[in-house]
C-alpha cells in the first residue's frame, strides 16, 4: 500500500539559516507528491507539487523541493528561513486508488531568533 | 481563488448528540473530501465524494456518515458524538483530474464532552 513518511517531528532553525524537511514515499508507479503547510489554527495551503517532469520543483514562499527516484525522497528545502515559516508541514501522495491524498504525519518547524 | 468553506470553527457538543458539520465549495469540483487531523496522526480521510450521491469510505469511517445532496456541499455527520471524536475536522475539493490539487477548507474544531 501507499505510505508517506516524514521522518522529523519537529525541527528548529534559526532564522537565516537553511532548511530541508524530508519525505520519503512507497508507491508503485511515478507519483504525484505535494507539499503542503499549516498555520496554526488554519487549513492546508498547497507550497508545491510535482508532476513528473521536472525533479526540481519550486514553490510559493521560496520553498522547493527535490524529487529522487532512487531515495523515494520528495524534500523540501528553503535557502533562508524566515520566522514566518514557523508552522507545521505535510507531505502528501496519491493512495493506491488515485482518488484522495494520503499525508505523512507532518513536521512541525519551529524558527529561533 | 477556490473557495472552500467550513461553516462552523468551533463546535462544543455533548456525547451522544448528532453533529453535522457542513462544508461548500464554490469552483464546480467533483471530489469532495473529509479528513480528521490529530496531533502526531497527521491528517487520516474519512469518506470521499466524486459526484453528488456517490460517497466512498476512506481509511476511519467508522462513526461518521456522510451526506452529498448538490455538488457543490459535503456534510459530515456523528450520529453519535462521542469524546474520542474530539478533533479537527477538514474539508478539501478538487477536480477528477489525477493528480490535481486538493484544496483545503479552514477547519472545524470539534470538542466533544
Amino acid at each position: 500500500a501507499q505510505s508517506v513518511t516524514q521522518p522529523d517531528i519537529h525541527i528548529t532553525v534559526s532564522e537565516g539559516a537553511s532548511l530541508e524537511l524530508r519525505c520519503n514515499y512507497s508507491y508503485g508507479a511515478t507519483p504525484y507528491l505535494f507539499w503542503y503547510v499549516q498555520s496554526p489554527g488554519q487549513g492546508l495551503q498547497l507550497l508545491l507539487k510535482y508532476f513528473s517532469v521536472d525533479t526540481l520543483v519550486q514553490g510559493i514562499k521560496g520553498f522547493e523541493a527535490e524529487f529522487k527516484r532512487s531515495q523515494s525522497s520528495f524534500n523540501l528545502r528553503k535557502p533562508s528561513v524566515h520566522w514566518s515559516d514557523a508552522a507545521e508541514y505535510f507531505c502528501a501522495a496519491p493512495n493506491q486508488a488515485g482518488t484522495a491524498l494520503i499525508f505523512g504525519k507532518g513536521t512541525t518547524l519551529s524558527v529561533s531568533s | 481563488d477556490v473557495k472552500v468553506t467550513q461553516s462552523s470553527r468551533y463546535l462544543v457538543k455533548r456525547t451522544g448528540e448528532k453533529v453535522f458539520l457542513e462544508c461548500v465549495q464554490d469552483m464546480d469540483h467533483e471530489n469532495m473530501f473529509w479528513y480528521r487531523q490529530d496531533p502526531g496522526l497527521g491528517l487520516r480521510l474519512i469518506y470521499f465524494s466524486y459526484d453528488v450521491k456517490m460517497k466512498e469510505k476512506g481509511d476511519i469511517p467508522e462513526g461518521y456518515s456522510v451526506s452529498r445532496e448538490k455538488k457543490e456541499r459535503f456534510s459530515l455527520i456523528l450520529e453519535s458524538a462521542s469524546t474520542n471524536q474530539t478533533s479537527m475536522y477538514l474539508c478539501a475539493s478538487s477536480t477528477i483530474i489525477a493528480g490535481n490539487t486538493i484544496y483545503f477548507g479552514e477547519g472545524s474544531w470539534l470538542t466533544v464532552v
